[in-house]
C-alpha cells in the first residue's frame, strides 16, 4: 500500500498568515501515461464531512477559493493557503488515488494562534 | 443537486454483521463510481472499497473478507456488508463519489455513525 505522510500534524495560525502543508507519499503519484499526479486534498471542518478541494495535485474544484493552492509532483506536495480566513481551521487531508488500495495521510489540523 | 446519502443502524452488536445503504441522487451508478470511506471517532479517513460504474468491486485488504459491496442501480442504491464487527470498527461510515476510476471524491454524503457495543 502507499503511504501518505503529512507534517505537521498541527499548526496553529493566525487570520491573514500564509501557512504551508506538506504531504509525501511512499512512492511515485507521477503517472508516466498522462503526466498527472493522482493526489487530492481535502478539508473537514468538525462535524461535516471532507470536501473536495484540489484534484490532480493542483487542480482546484469550482468554488474552491483561489486562496488555496496545490502543488508538487511525484512523492512531494504541498497545499497552500496564502491568507487563512477564520473558516479555513479545519483539518485538511491528502489523499492518492493513483492505486488502490486508495489512501490518506494522518491530517493536519488548522488550529488558531 | 448530487446527493448521496447513508441509512443504517446506530448500534451493532460484537460479531454481528454491518449492513448500510447509501442512496444517490441526480447521478447514475453507472456513471460514476461510488467509494465507501470509515473515520473513527477523532481519527483519520480509511478507504474501505468500491463500486465502480460496470458493476465490479474492489476492496481494501485491510478488511480481508468481511466485506462485501453490491449495488441496485434501479433504486440507485449501493451497499455495505461487513461482518463478524469489532470494537474498532466503530466509526462514521461514508459513500462518496468519484469521477473516475482513478480519481478524488467531489460529493460524500454525511455519514453514518455506528458504534460497535459489546
Amino acid at each position: 500500500d502507499i503511504v501518505m505522510t503529512q507534517t505537521p500534524s498541527s499548526q496553529a495560525v493566525s487570520a491573514g498568515e500564509k501557512v504551508t502543508l506538506s504531504c509525501k507519499s511512499s512512492q511515485s503519484l507521477l503517472s508516466s501515461a498522462n503526466k498527472h499526479n493522482y493526489l487530492a486534498w481535502y478539508q473537514q471542518k468538525p462535524g461535516q464531512s471532507p470536501k473536495l478541494l484540489i484534484s490532480w495535485a493542483s487542480t482546484r474544484e469550482s468554488g474552491v477559493p483561489d486562496r488555496f493552492v496545490g502543488s508538487g509532483s511525484g512523492t512531494d506536495f504541498t497545499l497552500t493557503i496564502s491568507s487563512v480566513q477564520a473558516e479555513d481551521l479545519a483539518v485538511y487531508y491528502c489523499e492518492q488515488y493513483y492505486d488502490t488500495p486508495y489512501t490518506f495521510g494522518a491530517g493536519t489540523k488548522l488550529e488558531l494562534k | 443537486q448530487v446527493q448521496l446519502k447513508e441509512t443504517g443502524p446506530d448500534l451493532v452488536q460484537l460479531t454481528q454483521t454491518l449492513s448500510i445503504t447509501c442512496t444517490v441522487s441526480r447521478f447514475s451508478l453507472t456513471a460514476f463510481n461510488v467509494h465507501w470511506v470509515r473515520q473513527p471517532p477523532g481519527k483519520g479517513l480509511e478507504w474501505m472499497g468500491a463500486m465502480w460504474t460496470g458493476g465490479g468491486t474492489d476492496y481494501n485488504s485491510a478488511f480481508k473478507s468481511r466485506l462485501t459491496i453490491n449495488r441496485d442501480t434501479s433504486k440507485s442504491q449501493v451497499f455495505l456488508q461487513m461482518n463478524s464487527l469489532q470494537t474498532d470498527d466503530t466509526a462514521k461510515y461514508f459513500c462518496a463519489r468519484s469521477r473516475g476510476s482513478y480519481e478524488g471524491f467531489d460529493y460524500w454524503g454525511q455519514g453514518v455513525l455506528v458504534t460497535v457495543s459489546s
